[in-house]
């Protein structure tokens, strides 16, 4: 069965400085796809970063890059001036390619908080 | 109204009470789902709906009942809820099911 692992309750950073998320996964499988989600206090969550397993090259998105190491099934997000509005509980998902359910399988979390 | 929607946002219910959650796409979607987030838990899988059909059942209660009328709405019925059934219960959907997934905004509920 495949588990994703956040490794890092609570982090928090100071506004402008980078700060990297940590995301490991089991999985036996080869295709498959990988997220990071945004739910800021009550609010929506939504979607920061996508990654397809059989793409080399790391995904990224404005000030969102993802460091991908499929041989150590690690996928960590790197916000980059971070910025108070990142504040937010941040989730890593694995996503089976082969299975076609459109299952996700969440991480417990990550709590970020960008201070002032 | 935009995205995906759930109604009611809060929900207080006791245990012997029946309730409906709702939740409607404005996307196109083909493919939606039912999320449990419980305090210090990671979120959950309940079920997913393909084309109006369930396709997964993650080995949920019977207490639970989802219904699919159409691929924009799919609701959950419940009834003779636990209080460990509190939690904020999310929707989302997805153009097919390898596609990304668009969250609702949930709704708290509260079985007393």
């Amino acid at each position: 069965a495949q588990t994703v692992t956040q490794s890092q309750p609570e982090m928090s950073v100071q506004e402008a400085e980078t700060v990297t998320l940590s995301c490991t996964y089991d999985t036996s499988e080869n295709n498959y796809y990988l997220f990071w989600y945004k739910q800021p206090p009550s609010r929506q969550m939504i979607l920061v970063i996508r990654q397809e397993a059989y793409k080399q090259q790391n995904a990224t998105e404005n000030r969102f890059s993802v460091n991908f190491q499929k041989a150590a099934k690690s996928f960590s997000l790197k916000i980059s001036d971070s910025q108070l509005g990142d504040t937010a509980m941040y989730f890593c998902a694995f996503m089976s390619f082969n299975r076609n359910t459109g299952k996700l399988i969440f991480g417990q979390g990550t709590t970020l908080q960008v201070k002032p | 109204e935009t995205g995906v929607t759930q109604t009611p946002r809060h929900l207080v219910m006791g245990m012997t009470n029946k309730k409906s959650l709702k939740c409607e796409q404005h996307l196109g979607h083909n493919a939606m789902y039912w999320y449990k987030q419980s305090a210090k838990k990671p979120l959950e899988l309940m079920f997913v709906y393909n084309f109006k059909e369930q396709t997964e059942n993650n080995s949920v209660p019977s207490r639970f009942s989802p219904e699919c009328p159409n691929s924009s709405h799919l609701f959950l019925h419940l009834h003779t809820l636990q209080p460990e059934d509190s939690a904020l219960y999310l929707c989302a959907s997805s153009q097919e099911s390898r596609d990304t997934q668009y969250f609702g905004p949930g709704t708290r509920l509260t079985v007393l």
